[in-house]
């Protein structure tokens, strides 16, 4: 596609429930991000994927978070048991290569858990 | 351990004036930096980025100065306009494959910027 498309835009879910979040990257891009982006904190970075190798989940602040990304294209952020942190802006980001330096971004999904 | 400060948290300026952000970073081996803009309810889109084998990077109103000794770089925003008021980050990354290093980029918590008419 023309950009890096994330769905559902927005989300509101009950705490304790368990939320997916969509991430379409730029045709051809091997690498794709995940960062959250919480009021004043800047963007955090969540996982990362290259191509068929294993992904870089270093970023990830629990174990209820994971993300899956299938056939090196579509990805899934998924979320299980939300807490009221976990309200934040979900960025998706990818890249030609890992050697390509600048990002493109979705418009991310707001998620608010309440 | 945040990496790269960023400052300030808000700035307002005046139509025509000049836009000044600052970061600083620690991890020397850090060999990208860009900044990047956000308009509410979009994703950061990047402006404009410099390697540390220069000192300044300029294009159209927006210039990168950057100081590798102090580990310090900057954005300038000349003749600032109402269009420009948005959020901006900067952002620094290690080479990929340095100390396991996937260079990812490790962002500043964003200065919030308005350009008063």
């Amino acid at each position: 596609g023309a950009g890096v498309s994330q769905s559902p835009s927005n989300k509101v879910t009950e705490k304790g429930k368990d939320v997916e979040l969509r991430c379409d990257p730029i045709s051809g891009h091997t690498a794709l991000y995940w960062y959250r982006q919480s009021l004043g904190q800047g963007l955090e970075f969540l996982i990362y994927f290259q191509g068929n190798s294993a992904p870089d989940k270093s970023g990830l602040p629990s174990d209820r978070f994971s993300a899956e990304r299938t056939g090196g294209s579509v990805s899934t952020l998924t979320i299980q048991r939300t807490q009221q942190e976990d309200s934040a802006v979900y960025l998706c980001a990818s890249s030609l290569t890992r050697g390509i330096r600048g990002y493109t971004f979705g418009s991310g999904t707001r998620l608010t858990v309440v | 351990q945040q990496q790269v400060k960023q400052s300030p948290q808000s700035l307002i300026v005046q139509k025509g004036g000049i836009s000044i952000i600052n970061c600083a970073y620690e991890n020397t081996a850090f060999d990208y930096f860009p900044w990047y803009q956000q308009f509410p309810g979009k994703g950061p889109a990047l402006l404009i980025a410099i390697r540390p084998d220069v000192s300044e990077k300029k294009e159209g109103r927006f210039t990168i100065s950057f100081n590798k000794s102090a580990k310090q770089f900057s954005l300038h925003i000349m003749d600032s306009q109402p269009g420009d008021s948005a959020t901006y980050f900067c952002a620094a990354s290690p080479p990929w494959g340095r100390g396991g290093s996937q260079g990812n980029l490790i962002f500043g918590k964003g200065t919030k910027l308005s350009v008063k008419p």
